[in-house]
């Protein structure tokens, strides 16, 4: 299976855990994204990785939040102290820079924070 | 501020008849749209897409229409099977030189179409 993968696929942690998520984007896409859904609503942007420089973050990224690519292959999603409202699908895509906007989605990490 | 509206959260259709799928946008910035399905416990997979100089794109069953001066989309599903059963979602973003290659999507709330056999 060569499509985007995320791991872990469901994560139960107490208020006040540090999480850490993975993301592995199609291997040659250079661009890869980090995404937030909540209940109801569609997939939100958080931020954006050209190869490895992270180029925009989203205000939904406050400071408990960091993203890392390093190599430019695989990502990283890192919520600190973690809070109930951080409950929601982690969502990563990726692209080809040579193909507008068609993003291929991974399954999403499922956060529950008790 | 929901720049992609999805107004319908549900729609039901007899199989064989044609699913109709609607999506407003307020960004008038916005010039390349898409369509995503999302089954349970999956990522979004993508549909279709249309770029905003052009009004209609197809792709075998699925068929999206576009409407640049009443920012408004839609996607029409003909026929439609069981297997479309799942939640759609409208999707757009502006596709800038300028933006570092950045095309963040910016979703609709999504529909839930379920095909009645």
């Amino acid at each position: 299976d060569t499509g985007v993968s995320q791991d872990p696929r469901h994560k139960i942690t107490k208020r006040g855990q540090n999480v850490t998520f993975r993301c592995d984007p199609i291997s040659e896409h250079n661009r890869l994204y980090w995404y937030r859904q909540t209940l109801g609503q569609g997939p939100e942007f958080l931020t954006y990785f050209q190869n490895e420089a992270q180029l925009e973050k989203s205000r939904l990224l406050s400071d408990r939040f960091s993203a890392e690519r390093p190599k430019g292959s695989f990502s990283t999603l890192e919520i600190q102290r973690t809070e109930q409202g951080d409950s929601a699908m982690y969502l990563c895509a990726s692209s080809l820079s040579s193909r507008h906007n068609e993003q291929f989605f991974g399954p999403g990490t499922r956060l529950t924070v008790l | 501020d929901q720049q992609v509206k999805q107004n319908s959260p549900s729609l039901s259709v007899q199989e064989g008849r044609i699913s109709i799928l609607n999506c407003d946008y307020t960004n008038s910035m916005f010039d390349y749209f898409l369509w995503y399905k999302k089954y349970p416990a999956e990522g979004p997979t993508f549909l279709i897409s249309i770029s905003s100089i052009k009004d209609k794109n197809e792709d075998g069953r699925f068929t999206v229409f576009l409407n640049k001066s009443a920012k408004h989309l839609s996607l029409h599903i003909v026929p439609s099977q069981p297997g479309d059963s799942a939640v759609y979602f409208c999707a757009a973003s502006v596709v800038l030189i300028s933006n570092f290659g950045n095309e963040k999507l910016t979703f609709g709330t999504g529909t839930r179409l379920t095909i009645i056999p």
